[in-house]
């Protein structure tokens, strides 16, 4: 069964310092993986995704993550943190094998410190 | 440029009553979904559609269902609500290459 962990249910950073936020998944065969933010009362939007390729991905905003098949991890990075990047982030996970299905983790809140 | 549009944006309702939620897209997506988002459970999928006449259960399929008449629409319905229920809904399209396009949410409380 596909599932999408994400450890920390609330990160803080200070602005201008490098930001991760982490997450790990489990499928069967190869994951099509996403990155997505939520602001406050709002849908999400999507942030970046990991098909194939380059293990590092970059996305909307500054954001980055790394791909670690051997560590089933998909973190999210970005160098320097700015307040505005305070809000709500889905790690999710589809199969490649599976069309259908799209498993997000908890959530992880991002305050960002001035 | 609407995406997904969800309807109603706010519904309070009394425990029983019934109500139905539109989700309408105009990117032609074959795929759409219905998630409930709760504090600490993050998102959950209800149920979802792979095309128009489709649908499939989620994780949390109790107490819904789902109606996908025409390729754009998607429908969520409560046929006797439930204090569980109050949530607050997303729907989502994704596109062939796999992104959810996401509505702005629907505030359900159910007293």
């Amino acid at each position: 069964a596909q599932s999408v962990a994400q450890p920390e249910d609330q990160v803080n950073v200070a602005e201008g310092n490098p930001l991760t936020v982490k997450c790990t998944y489990s499928v069967s065969g190869n994951p099509y993986l996403f990155w997505y933010v939520q602001y406050p009362n709002r849908g999400l939007q999507f942030l970046l995704k990991y098909i194939t390729g380059d293990n590092l991905v970059k996305g909307s905003y500054g954001f980055e993550a790394e791909f670690n098949k051997s560590q089933t991890s998909f973190h999210l990075k970005k160098p320097s943190a700015l307040v505005s990047d305070s809000a709500l982030y889905f790690c999710a996970v589809r199969a490649q094998n599976r069309d259908d299905k799209i498993i997000f983790g908890k959530g992880t809140r991002l305050h960002i410190l001035p | 440029n609407a995406g997904v549009t969800q309807t109603p944006k706010f519904r309070v309702l009394k425990t029983g009553q019934s109500m139905t939620l539109l989700c309408a897209q105009d990117m032609n997506h074959e795929y759409m979904y219905w998630y409930r988002q709760d504090p600490g459970m993050g998102l959950r999928l209800i149920h979802y559609s792979v095309g128009e006449g489709t649908t499939a259960k989620g994780e949390v399929p109790d107490g819904y269902n789902v109606s996908r008449l025409k390729k754009q629409n998607f429908l969520l319905g409560l046929e006797s609500a439930a204090p569980s229920q109050t949530s607050v809904y997303f729907c989502a399209s994704r596109s062939p290459g796999g992104t959810m396009f996401f509505g702005s949410g629907t505030q359900l409380s159910v007293l």
